[in-house]
């Protein structure tokens, strides 16, 4: 049973890069079946869809976010990491990382997520 | 505003039927994307409850089910139950979009 566990600062400074790791356990991240997938909440709001990588290197985007989103993939490590540039108070959300099926694009599991909050 | 449209909340008394719906367009469910629907209870990460429109992964009771039918799609829950409580989003595939959608969320009271 795959099981993900975000981490990362919990307060991120206006202009600056937002980065967080999602590890992986239970699972390898080179499998052929999934997209390792960056999903946030904005405080008592619905889910956004921020993009998703396949091991191999391909990588998706929610348009919105596209220019500022970097998802990559550490093998070595069995984890996979979001970087969000250029951030604002906008940027304020709970990230969670996700395991997103690719015959579908569900995501299961989730994982707990991580309260990122932007602010000086 | 969501690309996927929920109803901000139903509500329904123990035992009885909740509907869910959630409307689309013909470039996300209308094109044959499929549905997938997940809960989430206060404080925690969402959960899947529903893939490929009317599949539940193990450990789902058969009380909850989905369905699709043209640019909308629902999710029922009976014998409802205080457990039940909870915010559900529906979530699908956007052509147009080229990226994952998701509806803005309904919030479920027990009375």
């Amino acid at each position: 049973q795959v099981q993900l566990q975000e981490s990362g600062p919990g307060l991120v400074k206006p202009s600056q890069t937002l980065s967080l790791t999602c590890t992986v356990s239970g699972g390898s991240i080179t499998s052929d079946y999934y997209y390792w997938t960056w999903i946030r909440q904005h405080p008592g709001k619905g889910l956004e869809w921020i993009g998703y990588m396949y091991y191999s290197g391909s990588t998706y985007y929610n348009p919105s976010l596209k220019s500022r989103v970097t998802i990559s993939v550490d093998t070595s490590k069995n984890q996979f990491s979001l970087r969000l540039s250029s951030v604002t108070a906008a940027d304020t959300a709970v990230y969670y990382c996700a395991v997103g099926a690719t015959m579908s694009i569900w995501f299961d599991p989730w994982g707990q997520g991580t309260l990122v909050t932007v602010s000086s | 505003q969501s690309v996927l449209t929920q109803p901000p909340s139903v509500s329904g008394a123990p035992g009885q039927r909740a509907t869910i719906s959630c409307t689309g367009s013909t470039s996300n469910i209308g094109a044959g994307y499929d549905v997938h629907w997940y809960q989430q209870l206060p404080g925690t990460a969402p959960k899947l409850l529903i893939y490929g429109n009317k599949n539940r992964p193990s450990g789902v009771p058969d009380r909850v089910s989905g369905s699709k039918s043209g640019t909308s799609a629902s999710l029922a829950i009976t014998g409802l139950q205080a457990e039940d409580e909870a915010d559900y989003y529906c979530q699908s595939y956007d052509s147009s979009l080229s990226g994952v959608v998701f509806g803005g969320g309904t919030k479920l009271t027990v009375l």
